[in-house]
């Protein structure tokens, strides 16, 4: 069945520092790739999106691009701030399958 | 009130109570979920509305009963829930059933069983 895998976190990182955070999709078809942020005590908020292989989704800094042929969708900064702490999820459009969610914290 | 909004924020209940969460969005749109955040398990979707019929009950149990009224608000109906039923319970909307568009969330509600 469909499904989406995160790296496990907690991630930490000190300010400036680049992020990656992997996410690989299993899915029949093609289907849209999101990325949701979760601040503390908030509900999910969506950070960025692809439609279609090849695709590039990018929003506050951060970029993802839609790898039809390893099946990924990474999320990367290149240079992290204290207030993108937060946690990260990777979703597939298709069947709203979230992945486990992947915490950040950056140190100053 | 702008966004998805949800009462109460925190809610905490014996195994033999009866409560209500409610949802209620200010966008317009005709789409409504519910998902259950635990730690360390994917955000698991438990029921979707859309014009306020359901079209999805990913086999929950029970004692979870939704409601939604019309197309601005969404009720999960909680009796005789177990401990392990303790979760951040999350409510989100779209315009359409399109499993494309992006949903908004509301913040939650932390549910505590004893």
């Amino acid at each position: 069945g469909d499904s989406v895998t995160q790296m496990e976190g907690p991630v930490t990182l000190s300010e400036e520092a680049f992020l990656t955070i992997n996410c690989t999709y299993t899915a029949t078809g093609y289907p849209s790739l999101f990325w949701y942020v979760q601040y503390p005590g908030e509900g999910l908020q969506l950070l960025l999106k692809a439609t279609k292989a090849d695709d590039k989704g990018s929003n506050k800094g951060f970029e993802a691009t839609y790898r039809k042929e390893t099946t990924s969708f990474h999320l990367e900064k290149g240079s992290v701030q204290v207030s993108d702490s937060a946690v990260y999820f990777c979703a597939l459009g298709n069947q709203f399958y979230f992945g486990t969610g992947t915490s950040l914290t950056v140190i100053p | 009130e702008t966004g998805v909004t949800q009462t109460p924020r925190h809610l905490v209940m014996g195994m033999t109570n009866k409560k209500s969460l409610k949802c209620e969005q200010h966008l317009g749109h005709n789409a409504m979920y519910w998902y259950k955040q635990s730690a360390k398990k994917p955000l698991e979707l438990m029921f979707v509305y859309s014009l306020e019929e359901r079209v999805e009950n990913n086999s929950v149990p029970s004692r979870f009963s939704p409601e939604c009224p019309n197309s601005s608000h969404l009720f999960l109906h909680l009796h005789t829930l177990q401990p392990e039923d303790s979760a951040l319970y999350l409510c989100a909307s779209s315009q359409g059933g399109n499993r494309a568009n992006e949903q908004f969330f509301g913040p939650g509600t932390r549910l505590t069983v004893l």
